[in-house]
């Protein structure tokens, strides 16, 4: 079974410009997270993703916002880029949330985000 | 959100058991214990999780305390591949959410 696959791997941009990252879950997961991970801040949860809906958003600013398609792959933007947002994001996929689920997540290998 | 506290680092050699502590002293009745770790270059890999009682998987175990204010994750026989930053989580178990809050976590270096 394919693992998480999120595209592109790398990418530069500019300060002010906006980006879209994409996440492609394992087959069946219907559960979908993303994580900020910087030096130094360590890993951070973004949002959490289910059926379409956004169930849970960390504290960040407007500029990022995510969205699930109908078969469970995610995408996040975010508009204005700032150097602080220089990191690697990170994707998780899951089952389902509720009874019965173990909770296991699976990540992705990341998308390293350099913005000059 | 409940915190976690870890040693930042801590080494072990190979073919030697580690035990990695945790202190969640702040940890609610709702709050489930997750240990992931993360291997250079790669995303975290998930590794086990309980609420009150040991548990043990092929990867690891886990010992809870008690009082559920500590855990240790064991690794049973370390091996290079091993070699990560481990990080114990506590996920809260009400309204289903995959939130996960990470620490700092803690580097593992095995020596061969």
């Amino acid at each position: 079974k394919a693992g998480v696959t999120q595209t592109p791997r790398y990418l530069i941009k500019t300060r002010g410009q906006q980006v879209t990252l994409s996440c492609s879950p394992i087959s069946g997961h219907r559960s979908v997270s993303w994580y900020q991970q910087t030096p130094g801040q360590g890993l951070q949860f973004l949002f959490e993703y289910f059926s379409e809906t956004q169930r849970n958003k960390g504290n960040f600013p407007g500029r990022f916002s995510g969205r699930q398609f109908s078969n469970s792959r995610s995408e996040m933007n975010v508009s204005t880029l700032e150097l602080g947002d220089s990191a690697l994001y990170l994707c998780a996929s899951s089952l389902f949330p509720g009874q019965g689920s173990s909770y296991e997540q699976y990540f992705g290998p990341g998308t390293r985000l350099t913005v000059t | 959100d409940a915190k976690t506290t870890q040693p930042n680092s801590m080494e072990s050699n190979e073919e030697e058991p580690v035990h990695l502590p945790c202190n969640h002293s702040t940890i609610s009745g709702t709050d489930y214990i997750h240990w992931y770790r993360q291997l250079p270059s790669q995303g975290p890999e998930y590794v086990i999780h309980g609420l009150t009682s040991n548990v043990n998987n092929r990867m690891a175990s886990l010992a809870i305390a008690e009082d559920r204010k500590s855990s240790t994750l064991i690794l049973h026989r370390a091996t290079l591949r091993d070699a990560a930053v481990y990080y114990c989580i506590l996920r809260d178990g009400v309204g289903s959410s995959y939130k996960l809050i990470f620490g700092s976590g803690t580097r593992l270096l095995v020596r061969p």
